[in-house]
């Protein structure tokens, strides 16, 4: 069974801190790897895709990779009210099989 | 430039009957892929379509059914309906040479009473 695991939280940070989200998943293959916000009762939202290890930025958001560990992260750097959302890794190996985490819910503190 | 669209926005039925959604994918995609998010759950991948071909699916019986018409758009269907089926359903489309980066609808909340 493929798995990808996230830690459900709540995850709280005050404003202007780093938020550090965290994924693990089981399948090797895998090759692409996404963070999606999710605000509650909307739908997801892309942020931030990575395909190979080490860090990628933009804006206040880093993903990194380490494929041979199989952990995916997300940074939101100065984070912001705003950022209040739950947050899913998802994965892909390349089959069209995307498998989502079950999410993180981040609360950012004023 | 449009993105995903969804119909209905909300639905309810009733145990036994059948439901169809739909979705039209973001401008220039040609791949549809359905998902059935649980409260409090991530998505869970139902299938994909990809030149009117269902191309990939997910662990979901019979029941749950599709099409995807030559203008890219979708449809799900789902026969003999269960209280468990309750759910947001969720579209999402790609451009099949993007790394598969996937952009969703809003969802079609369907409720079974």
């Amino acid at each position: 069974q493929k798995e990808v695991e996230q830690n459900s939280g709540p995850l709280s940070v005050p404003e202007g801190a780093i938020a550090s989200l965290n994924c693990t998943y089981s399948d090797r293959v895998s090759q692409s790897f996404f963070w999606y916000r999710q605000y509650s009762g909307k739908s997801p939202e892309l942020i931030m895709s990575i395909y190979s290890n080490g860090d990628k930025e933009d804006g206040r958001f880093t993903a990194q990779l380490n494929k041979a560990s199989q952990y995916v992260s997300l940074l939101i750097r100065d984070s912001q009210p705003s950022d209040s959302a739950t947050y899913l890794c998802a994965v892909n190996d390349n089959n069209n099989d995307m498998r989502f985490g079950a999410g993180t819910r981040l609360t950012v503190k004023p | 430039d449009a993105g995903v669209t969804q119909s209905p926005t909300h639905l309810i039925k009733t145990r036994g009957q059948q439901v169809t959604l739909r979705c039209s994918p973001k401008s220039g995609h040609d791949t549809v892929s359905w998902y059935q998010q649980a409260l409090g759950q991530g998505p869970q991948f139902i299938f994909q379509y990809y030149e009117e071909e269902e191309r990939q699916r997910g662990n979901f019986p019979d029941r749950f059914s599709g099409h995807q018409f030559p203008n890219y758009s979708s449809e799900l269907n789902v026969n003999a309906l269960l209280l468990g089926d309750s759910a947001l359903y969720l579209c999402a489309s790609s451009d099949t040479g993007d790394y598969y980066e996937q952009y969703f609808g809003p969802g079609t909340r369907l409720t079974v009473t």
